[in-house]
């Protein structure tokens, strides 16, 4: 089976310009994820879709992060304008909730690693 | 927000060696699950934890759920040079309510030595 599918694996861009990272879930999966890890903060989540409605946009750092989920197989997280403080690996993740607990066994895509210049 | 304690950052070990970390935080989880994250890759669920006191094995890795609910821990027998990586522990907890966001560690860097 085909895991989370991220997409690019790695962008470089210059501050100010708009960047958009996108991911497949897991085909089932209910649940999709976006995290961001960096050396200082570690894994923190962004942002969670459920049956592609957002549910939890407070891990958002600011109105220069957007994400949406236009179908379940498919969403993309876009920062407009970049900036240099923006530069980290985002991991998107899915899970299904179809079982107790199973919520929390996400499934993480490789991650697109950004670099803001 | 929730701190989830892992330490060592790092530890170094022989292959073969067993080794053990564990993850401790100040509040009550429901659910511990332990990942392990390779260089250039996103974390790979190892195991997921739902009860005090359950003991879950996947292969050569046994992990434990706290009978306090505030910690977990993860063994590793026979280490193998494969089982470099970040070992994290995280969870959701237990005030925050169903299906509530994920509170990871900072992670345990594990080098084996050939």
């Amino acid at each position: 089976d085909a895991g989370v599918i991220q997409s690019p694996r790695h962008e470089v861009t210059e501050m100010g310009q708009e960047v958009t990272l996108r991911c497949k879930p897991i085909s089932g999966h209910d649940y999709l994820f976006w995290y961001r890890q960096t050396m200082m903060r570690g894994l923190e989540l962004l942002i969670y879709f459920n049956n592609n409605v957002p549910i939890d946009d407070s891990g958002m750092p600011e109105d220069r992060f957007s994400a949406k989920m236009p179908n379940a197989s498919f969403s993309t997280l876009k920062i407009q304008p970049s900036e240099p403080r923006d530069s980290a690996v985002y991991f998107c993740a899915s899970s299904f909730s179809r079982q107790r607990g199973a919520f929390y066994e996400q499934y993480f895509g490789p991650g697109t690693r950004l670099t803001v210049t | 927000g929730q701190q989830l304690n892992q330490s060592p950052q790092s530890m170094f070990i022989q292959e073969g060696e067993d080794v053990s970390m564990n993850c401790t935080s100040s509040s009550i989880f429901n659910t511990w699950l332990w990942y392990k994250q390779e260089p250039g890759e996103g974390p790979v669920l190892l195991i997921a934890l739902y009860k005090a006191g359950e003991l879950t094995s996947n292969g050569r890795l046994t992990a434990q759920f706290g009978i306090t609910r505030k910690d977990s821990f993860l063994n590793i027998s026979a280490s193998i040079p494969s089982d470099v990586g970040i070992y994290f522990c995280a969870g959701p907890p237990l005030y925050t309510g169903a299906n509530s966001k994920l509170t990871f560690g900072k992670g345990i860097t594990l080098s084996v030595r050939p």
